[in-house]
């Protein structure tokens, strides 16, 4: 069966840093885009970053970039989000989804979600 | 940047057909995405590519797309359809989701 299964998630300060992880099985992860999508308390869906199969292309939504680096290891079945410079706004829950194309070059509907981690920034 | 804007709420009574609106610049040339949210749920794609249906996905649920709107429909509208509904397109090498809609059923 397919899985992602997200952690990492906690209470920070502001300013502070946390990595999220999103581990995959079920499926060739390293065929497969896959994206960083959050929720904060009140609000609707925010994507945050996407990244290639091979990491050729990585790309951040404009309140990321310089903050959050996203990266994968394709032998660990692992996605990454390195979240830096933590502000309260960041307070969400953090999803990853793969993206649905099997060995695509371009981006398309996320298919598969993890249930989230919650990240928390507060002092 | 570019905008999706959707309707805050939308209600339906009991069987009848929901639609839910996604407006954007020019969206009709753009592939548009479609999920539906639970209260503590993660998001599932219920339309990719303007009209399909994922596997699974009951077949009253529809997709059109065309000029400025984009428009999920859902058809038959049951109490388990209630949730949060999102667009979502690809522009300018980012992701872009519309503020989502409330569906209640009545």
């Amino acid at each position: 069966e397919v899985h992602l299964v997200e952690s990492g998630g906690g209470l920070v300060k502001p300013g502070g840093s946390l990595r999220l992880s999103c581990a995959a099985s079920g499926f060739t992860f390293s065929s497969y885009n896959m994206n960083w999508v959050r929720r904060a308390p009140g609000k609707g869906l925010e994507w945050v970053s996407s990244i290639s199969s091979s990491s050729t292309y990585i790309y951040y939504a404009d309140s990321m970039k310089g903050r959050f680096t996203i990266s994968r290891d394709n032998a660990k079945n692992s996605l990454y989000l390195q979240m830096n410079s933590l502000r309260a706004e960041d307070t969400a829950v953090y999803y990853c989804g793969r993206d649905r194309l099997f060995g695509s070059s371009w981006f398309d509907a996320f298919d598969i979600w993890g249930q989230g981690t919650m990240v928390t920034v507060s002092s | 940047s570019y905008d999706l804007t959707q309707p805050l709420s939308v209600s339906v009574a009991l069987g009848q057909a929901a639609r839910i609106t996604c407006g954007g610049d020019h969206i009709g040339s753009k592939d548009v995405h479609w999920y539906q949210q639970k209260p503590g749920q993660a998001p599932m794609l219920v339309i990719y590519r303007d009209t399909n249906r994922p596997s699974g996905i009951p077949e009253r649920f529809s997709g059109s797309n065309s000029r400025n709107t984009a428009t999920l429909t859902i058809s038959g509208a049951q109490a388990g359809d209630e949730a949060d509904y999102y667009c979502q397109v690809w522009v300018g090498s980012t992701w872009v989701f519309g503020g989502g809609t409330t569906l209640t059923v009545l």
